[in-house]
């Protein structure tokens, strides 16, 4: 079946630094959607991107759809401690399910 | 907007017992809403998908005699967990979306312990 992974699995930063991180998949998508999850939350949607190429930004943060349609990318400008959490990618393509991929978990250090 | 509500948050039971888990859209209709199982440190695992007024779709290895998902309207879906071990317990949260959407709005969740 379809599957993602997400780089890096985990990453400490200093606050005030940007963050990037990336998902793959093994076959194209034509939705990708990042969410943000807090420990003992359900995820919360934070972006949504439906282009291949498309750049869309919220806040302090910009997810791409990349051009192969295979990948997709999450930078968050100037972190703050409130950023920690874990991010999940989530693609599917025409007629399917979402398929969600392991998370990025991003701790932020004052 | 897109708010996604889930009752009971957290609960605890005895193994054998059944435990009924709501999920609710408060402020759209939900033609279509999810149900998945999350493990510590894991991701999100899908169990079914339901469609209003439909037989509820399950992914494979998931026990639909086990796991009851009723989706009687456009703002509430069920699970409940028949004859809980503790092997079921784990975080469920339940998803939604309307007629034509693309994204998922998820609930907060319903950490589920089985003593």
């Amino acid at each position: 079946g379809q599957q993602l992974n997400q780089s890096p699995q985990s990453m400490f930063i200093q606050e005030g630094e940007d963050v990037s991180m990336n998902c793959t998949s093994s076959s194209i998508f034509n939705t990708w959607l990042w969410y943000k999850q807090d420990p003992g939350e359900g995820p919360v949607l934070l972006i949504a991107l439906y282009k291949a190429g498309e750049l869309t930004s919220n806040g302090r943060l910009t997810a791409q759809f990349g051009i192969t349609r295979k990948d997709s990318f999450l930078n968050i400008s100037a972190s703050i401690p409130s950023d920690v959490g874990i991010y999940f990618c989530a693609g599917r393509n025409y007629g399917q399910n979402f398929v969600f991929g392991p998370g990025t978990r991003l701790s932020v250090l004052p | 907007g897109a708010v996604v509500s889930q009752h009971p948050s957290w609960v605890i039971c005895k193994s054998g017992t059944s435990v009924k888990i709501e999920c609710r859209s408060l402020d759209f209709q939900a033609t279509t809403m999810f149900w998945y199982r999350q493990f510590p440190k894991q991701s999100l695992m899908l169990m079914a998908t339901s469609n209003e007024g439909s037989k509820a779709t399950y992914e494979q290895g998931v026990e639909k005699d086990k796991f009851l998902i009723n989706h009687a309207s456009l703002t509430l879906s069920t699970l409940t967990v028949t004859s809980a071990h503790p092997e079921d317990s784990s975080f469920y949260i339940c998803s939604a979306r309307w007629q034509g959407a693309y994204e998922q709005y998820f609930g907060p969740g319903t950490r589920l312990t089985v003593t």
